[in-house]
C-alpha cells in the first residue's frame, strides 16, 4: 500500500536557522497535507497542497510540491522557538483515510 | 466552536479491565477515525468510519474495537487491554467530500499495566 516516508526523524537547530523536512510517497499523490503538533498537544492543520510543483507560504514557511505529486517539503526560514514541535505530512490513502509520516521533531534552541 | 472532543484525557488501567474511549464532533462530518501515537512510530490508523454504521479496519486494529450509532460519535473500545496497549490516542474528523483537512481531539493518555 501506499506509504509516506519523512525525513529527517529529528532536527535540532539554534534560533535562526533555517529548517526543513523532506517527505516522499511510494505512489503519486492527488494532494499532500502538513500539520504541526506541539509538544503535549494535539496535530494541527497546516496547509494542503495539490497541483504539481505548487509552492505556498505563510510568513516564514514555505511549502512545495514535487512536479511528480510524489514528494513535498517544509522549509522554515529563520527559526525561532514557536516552530518547537514535530511537523508532519500526509498523504490521501484508500477511501478517505489519510496516511502520514512519522513526522521530523523540531527542537530550536534559543 | 468547531471541536473534536475526546474523554478521558488520561487513563491508568490494568490488563484485561474493559474501557472505552470516547469521541465527539460538532461539525456534522461524515468521516472519523482513530489513531495512536508511539515514539518513532508517528501516528497509525486504528479503524475509520465513513458514516453511521460504517466501519473498517485501519493499520492497526488488532485488540480495538469501534462503533458509529451516531454521527458525532465514534467510541473507542478495548475489551482486554493489555500493555502494548499502552500509547497516546488521537481521534479526528473530516468532511467527506472533497479533500478536506482533519480535526484531532487533544488526545488521551492510556497506560495500561
Amino acid at each position: 500500500g501506499q506509504q509516506v516516508m519523512q525525513i529527517p526523524q529529528y532536527q535540532h537547530v539554534q534560533e535562526g536557522e533555517d529548517f526543513t523536512t523532506y517527505c516522499n510517497s511510494s505512489t503519486t499523490l492527488s494532494n499532500i497535507q502538513w500539520y504541526k503538533q506541539r509538544p503535549g498537544g494535539h496535530p494541527v492543520f497546516l496547509i494542503q497542497l495539490v497541483k504539481s510543483g505548487e509552492v505556498k507560504k505563510q510568513k516564514r514557511l514555505t511549502f512545495q510540491f514535487g512536479e511528480a505529486k510524489k514528494n513535498s517539503s517544509l522549509h522554515i526560514t529563520a527559526t525561532q522557538t514557536t516552530d518547537v514541535g514535530t511537523y508532519f505530512c500526509a498523504g490521501p490513502n484508500s477511501g478517505y483515510a489519510l496516511n502520514f509520516g512519522k513526522g521530523t521533531s523540531l527542537l530550536v534552541t534559543p | 466552536e468547531a471541536q473534536v472532543t475526546q474523554n478521558p484525557r488520561y487513563l491508568i488501567t490494568v490488563t484485561g479491565k474493559k474501557l472505552t474511549v470516547t469521541c465527539s464532533q460538532n461539525m456534522n462530518h461524515e468521516y472519523m477515525s482513530w489513531y495512536r501515537q508511539d515514539p518513532g512510530l508517528g501516528l497509525r490508523q486504528i479503524y475509520y468510519s465513513m458514516n453511521v454504521e460504517v466501519t473498517d479496519k485501519g493499520d492497526v486494529p488488532e485488540g480495538y474495537k469501534v462503533s458509529r450509532k451516531e454521527k458525532r460519535n465514534f467510541p473507542l473500545i478495548l475489551e482486554s487491554p493489555s500493555p502494548n496497549q499502552t500509547s497516546l490516542y488521537f481521534c479526528a474528523s473530516r468532511r467527506q467530500q472533497g479533500n478536506t483537512e482533519a480535526f484531532f481531539g487533544q488526545g488521551t493518555r492510556l497506560t495500561v499495566v
